[in-house]
This record gives C-alpha cells, sequence and structure tokens, in this order.
C-alpha cells in the first residue's frame, strides 16, 4: 500500500515563474491536506480538500496561491508569480476519516527553491 | 501568536534513559493531539495521539501525558535508542468543535539526539 505521494521532490523556480506541487493520497483517502514549512519553523496549515471542494483555505495567501483536488488525478498547489519569500518545503497529508480526528500521513514534500 | 509551543529546541539523551519532550497550548478548544517524528528530507510520521477525554495514552515505548488543566502535554520514551534521534513535532486540531475541519496547528519542533 503506497503512501502518499509528492513530486517533484525538489523544484527550483526564478522569480515570476509558476510553480506546480502534486500530491496523490493514499488510497482509499478522500481528504488532502496542504501545509507549508520555513526553515526553523513549524509546519503550517495551508488548505483542506474533498474530491472537487475546497473545504477550508484559512491558510493559504490571499494572491498567487491556488489549489484543486479533481476528480480524477492528483492534487495540485500552484504558485503563480512566485517569489523569493515562497521558498519552503510543501507537505502535503492525506486521511481517511471523515470527522477530522485521527492522524494525517503526509508525504515526503516538496523542496521549492525560487532564485 | 503560537497556539503550540515547544519551548526546548533540542534535547540530548544518553541511550537507555527517559527522553521527556514537551508541548504547551493556549487554545482550549483543542480537544485532540499528535506527535509526529521527522528526519531530515522526509516527511513526518505519525507516531501517537491523545484525545482530550483521555489523560494517558500508552504504545510500546512511547506514552502522551495530557494535562488539560495546565494546557500542557509531553511525550515520554522509554528506553530511548539512538534511532530515536529526529525531530519531534506535538500538533492539536479542533475538529471536535467543528471550526477547523481538522487541519492540525503544528509546534516548531524539538530536536532529539539520543547518544549511545
Amino acid at each position: 500500500n503506497a503512501g502518499v505521494m509528492q513530486n517533484p521532490r525538489h523544484l527550483v523556480r526564478r522569480r515570476g515563474q509558476e510553480a506546480r506541487l502534486r500530491c496523490s493520497p493514499m488510497k482509499g483517502h478522500s481528504h488532502v491536506y496542504w501545509y507549508r514549512q520555513l526553515p526553523e519553523e513549524g509546519l503550517k496549515f495551508m488548505v483542506y480538500l474533498q474530491k472537487e471542494n475546497i473545504i477550508d483555505e484559512s491558510g493559504m495567501p490571499k494572491e498567487r496561491f491556488s489549489a484543486e483536488f479533481p476528480k480524477e488525478g492528483p492534487s495540485i498547489l500552484r504558485i503563480q508569480q512566485v517569489v523569493r519569500g515562497d521558498s519552503a518545503a510543501y507537505f502535503c497529508a492525506s486521511s481517511p476519516w471523515t470527522s477530522g480526528i485521527g492522524e494525517q500521513f503526509f508525504g515526503p514534500g516538496t523542496r521549492l527553491t525560487v532564485l | 501568536d503560537q497556539q503550540v509551543k515547544q519551548n526546548s529546541p533540542s534535547l540530548s539523551v544518553q541511550e537507555g534513559r527517559i527522553s521527556i519532550l514537551n508541548c504547551d497550548y493556549t487554545n482550549s478548544m483543542f480537544d485532540y493531539f499528535l506527535w509526529y517524528k521527522k528526519y531530515p528530507a522526509e516527511g513526518p510520521t505519525f507516531l501517537i495521539s491523545i484525545s482530550s477525554i483521555k489523560d494517558k495514552n500508552e504504545d510500546g515505548r512511547f506514552t502522551v501525558f495530557l494535562n488539560k488543566s495546565a494546557k500542557h502535554l509531553s511525550l515520554h520514551i522509554v528506553p530511548s535508542q539512538p534511532g530515536d534521534s529526529a525531530v519531534y513535532f506535538c500538533a492539536a486540531s479542533a475538529a471536535g468543535y467543528g471550526g477547523s475541519q481538522g487541519n492540525l496547528i503544528f509546534g516548531k519542533g524539538t530536536k532529539l539526539s539520543v547518544k549511545p
């Protein structure tokens, strides 16, 4: 049973370019969460999605960031016109729990570097 | 405004001894707490959790204690092993109140080093 898959593992972009981060949840999991970790910091919640629905995006920056979890395919976190401050590790997690109580299973992360 | 605090950035323990990692929280609506372990360049791995209706949960060498009145929880690892060396994150959620829908609030982590 494969775990949460994220790709790419490392992504380098120049300022102003777009970054697309992909996440495939564990089989049978319909809840996907995105978190961002800055150096020397804990993980910060960004967005919670179910298939074709954004449930909670209270942690998403208001501009340039968007997320989707289509009916088919992986969840995508999209960052438009990246800036140096977007450099961070982005983690995706999934869970099968409908109530939100229970552990979330994390992927290995995508390390975004903005030059 | 940090709702989950891990005040010790690092902890060093001798192999075989007990490791105690501490975590404090400020939001009284938190009703579920988790500990994750993280190695460099990997995602966090779930270790153990506790619901606010309990004050202790044990799983093998790992025990989590919750003191709701003090808004404090701790993770005990006994006996500590060199392979336990990693960064440990405390996390909390208020899913039972329906507000956050289950997103986790993380502390900044404590780096544990277990020396042989």
